[in-house]
């Protein structure tokens, strides 16, 4: 079955340090890959996509197909990047469904 | 409306009880998803509504749930009998396209609570 594993729900870091927020898939077929982010009292927002391989807000992820990963990661945390992290899958480019991981919270702390 | 908008925010009932679940979409878009978030667990597609096309409803979990949605407007997801498991928060999500995810916006869901 298709699945997304996060396997760490808090990941605690002081400002200035790498952050790397770890994302596993399990999918046969050629997946789409997202990060969604929830900042405290927010909705739930887009963050990055792996077909965009895009820098937002300094986070990047690579997606490796041959370790089915979509790490996120950025070189030097902010307190602002305090937030629930979500990976999610897309099966293919005809369905709209997002399968998501249970979530990893970010804490930096000053 | 500026953003995508659940009703009520906060739900408490009891076991046994139907429920209804409201979303109103941003205007125009014809994509709305329903997903539900038990504590501790990730967000788990419930339904999908795509303009006048038959909507996919491989996630419900069982009859006891259903939504409807009346042409591109607002949509109603309906609880029977709700048991203790049902328990979530319950968000809803609509885009402009299929497969518009940059567009894809979420409300800010609605907390349901079974006692």
């Amino acid at each position: 079955a298709q699945r997304v594993t996060q396997p760490e729900k808090l990941l605690s870091v002081f400002k200035g340090a790498p952050v790397e927020l770890k994302c596993n898939y399990s999918y046969s077929g050629s997946p789409e890959l997202f990060w969604y982010v929830q900042y405290s009292r927010q909705r739930l927002q887009l963050l990055l996509r792996h077909i965009s391989r895009e820098s937002i807000k300094g986070f990047t992820a690579d997606l490796n197909k041959g370790e089915t990963s979509f790490h996120l990661k950025k070189p030097f945390a902010q307190e602002e990047d305090s937030a629930m992290y979500y990976c999610a899958l897309s099966l293919s480019y005809n369905t709209d469904k997002l399968i998501f991981g249970t979530g990893t919270r970010l804490q930096v702390f000053p | 409306g500026a953003g995508v908008s659940q009703s009520p925010s906060n739900k408490v009932t009891e076991k046994g009880k139907d429920v209804e679940l409201r979303c109103d979409p941003i205007s125009g878009h014809t994509a709305l998803y329903w997903y539900r978030q038990r504590l501790g667990q990730g967000l788990e597609f419930l339904i999908y509504f795509q303009g006048n096309s038959a909507p996919d409803k491989s996630g419900l979990p069982s009859d006891r749930f259903s939504a409807e949605r009346t042409g591109e407007s607002v949509s109603t997801l309906t609880i029977q009998r709700t048991q203790q498991e049902d328990s979530a928060v319950y968000l809803c999500a609509s885009s402009l396209n299929a497969r518009d995810f940059y567009g894809y916006t979420f409300g800010s869901g609605t907390r349901l609570t079974v006692v």
